[in-house]
């Protein structure tokens, strides 16, 4: 699976949009980009994935740019619920590995 | 859909005693479960690979015969830290893969172990 690189942490305030940034610049054809966060001691939960459309469910977006080197998650206004620690990660379709977790990004949304 | 479970949740338990963590997949089949262990601070680290039917496969610098795990049925994993130290106290959270569609991963709540 392609490295990915995160800064370590953000702010945000409550309301506002979050946008959480995440390089990929080896990610092969095939890998697609995954977000996961893990609120304080909890497990980690799915947000959402792509290949290189953007994507959008309920909880957040996820844009990916044309090269796919990079992307974004935005959480359109963020609460303080979502605090947490989130995960970029880039992985192959119908991959039999594990999930590999590197620092992800540390959010913490202020009131 | 895609519910895992683990339990206990939380567990105290004296050194050199034994701990049993279940991962149940609630509601579909898993052939293949993940053991991770989390220290305060610090990101998820991959333990083992629980294969159905067969030997789990650990990462290098974790001790199959201390962390026994156990995969027994389709929808069962469990994890026994034997002899417990103060050490192995830790976050140790679970995921299963599903067998359909694009095999994603779903993860547990996670058991904070706390030897004493």
């Amino acid at each position: 699976d392609a490295k990915t690189t995160q800064p370590p942490s953000m702010d945000c305030a409550e309301g506002r949009a979050a946008n959480l940034p995440c390089n990929h610049s080896t990610i092969s054809g095939n890998e697609y980009v995954y977000w996961y966060r893990q609120i304080h001691s909890q497990g980690p939960q799915y947000i959402i994935h792509g290949l290189k459309n953007n994507e959008t469910n309920e909880m957040a977006s996820l844009i990916i740019t044309e090269d796919r080197k990079s992307s974004t998650l935005i959480l359109p206004h963020a609460t303080l619920r979502d605090t947490a620690v989130y995960y970029c990660i880039v992985r192959a379709a119908n991959s039999g590995y594990a999930l590999n977790f590197g620092k992800g990004t540390s959010l913490l949304v202020t009131p | 859909g895609a519910v895992v479970s683990q339990h206990p949740s939380w567990v105290i338990c004296k050194s050199g005693t034994s701990v049993k963590i279940e991962c149940r997949s609630l509601d579909f089949q898993a052939t293949t479960m993940f053991w991770y262990r989390q220290f305060p601070k610090q990101s998820l680290m991959l333990m083992a690979t629980s294969n159905e039917g067969s030997k789990a496969t650990y990462e290098q610098g974790v001790e199959k015969d201390k962390f026994l795990i156990n995969h027994a049925s389709l929808t069962l994993s469990t994890l026994t830290v034997t002899s417990a130290h103060p050490e192995d106290s830790s976050f140790y959270i679970c995921s299963a893969r599903e067998e359909a569609g694009l095999r994603e991963q779903y993860f547990g709540p996670g058991t904070r172990l706390t030897v004493t």
